[in-house]
């Protein structure tokens, strides 16, 4: 079955330190991988999307991910992380199977950004 | 461009009444998805369309649940009759390069 993995219910870290919210995924082929953010009362909003290429991508809010092949994971990234971080994460596939139309969401992961 | 209009943005009705939900999607978008979201089961991706037909309906959960896509700037979905279960809120997102979410429907059904 394809699934996506977010195994951190919820991160903690210090503004001003760097933030990792890992991701793994289960898709044969190779699938499109994306990361949104959930802010309280608000729809998903977009981040940013692995398709090919760089293995390292750069996304909105000065967030990157980091592609790893081998370990089929895709881990959301900030090099210091600020208390307007806060939100609920969202790690996401698009299966080749699926045409890359279907979004395969992961449970989330809540991030907590203290001052 | 206003984004993906969802409406109304909270239903509060009892357990056997109709429901109806609806979007509008972004102008140019081909592709509409209606979602669920839920604390014990996350977010369900119910049905999508491309250019107005039904892709795949797969994750509507019961014969209660019909969605519609009428014309580009439309769609429902319809819970009828609706249970407590169905209590979540309800996000349709569309799609042209990317992917974009409404604000969301919280439905309450008493």
């Amino acid at each position: 079955a394809q699934s996506v993995a977010q195994p951190e219910d919820q991160v903690n870290v210090a503004e001003g330190n760097p933030l990792t919210v890992k991701c793994t995924y289960s898709v044969s082929g190779n699938p499109y991988l994306f990361w949104y953010v959930q802010y309280p009362n608000r729809g998903l909003q977009f981040l940013l999307k692995y398709i090919t290429g760089d293995n390292l991508v750069k996304g909105s809010y000065g967030f990157e991910a980091e592609f790893n092949k081998s370990q089929t994971s895709f881990h959301l990234k900030k090099p210091s992380a600020l208390v307007s971080d806060s939100a609920l994460y969202f790690c996401a596939v698009r299966p080749y199977l699926s045409g890359y139309n279907k979004l395969i969401f992961g449970a989330g992961t809540r991030l907590a950004v203290h001052p | 461009d206003a984004g993906v209009i969802q409406s109304p943005r909270h239903e509060v009705t009892e357990m056997g009444q109709e429901v109806t939900l609806r979007c509008k999607p972004i102008s140019g978008h081909d592709y509409l998805f209606w979602y669920r979201q839920t604390m014990m089961r996350g977010l369900e991706l119910l049905i999508y369309f491309n250019n107005n037909v039904p892709i795949d309906d797969s994750g509507m959960p019961e014969d209660r649940f019909s969605a519609k896509m009428p014309n580009a700037s439309f769609s429902t979905l319809k819970i009828q009759p609706s249970e407590p279960r169905d209590s979540a809120v309800y996000f349709c997102a569309s799609r042209g390069d990317e992917q974009f979410f409404g604000p969301g429907t919280r439905l309450t059904v008493l």
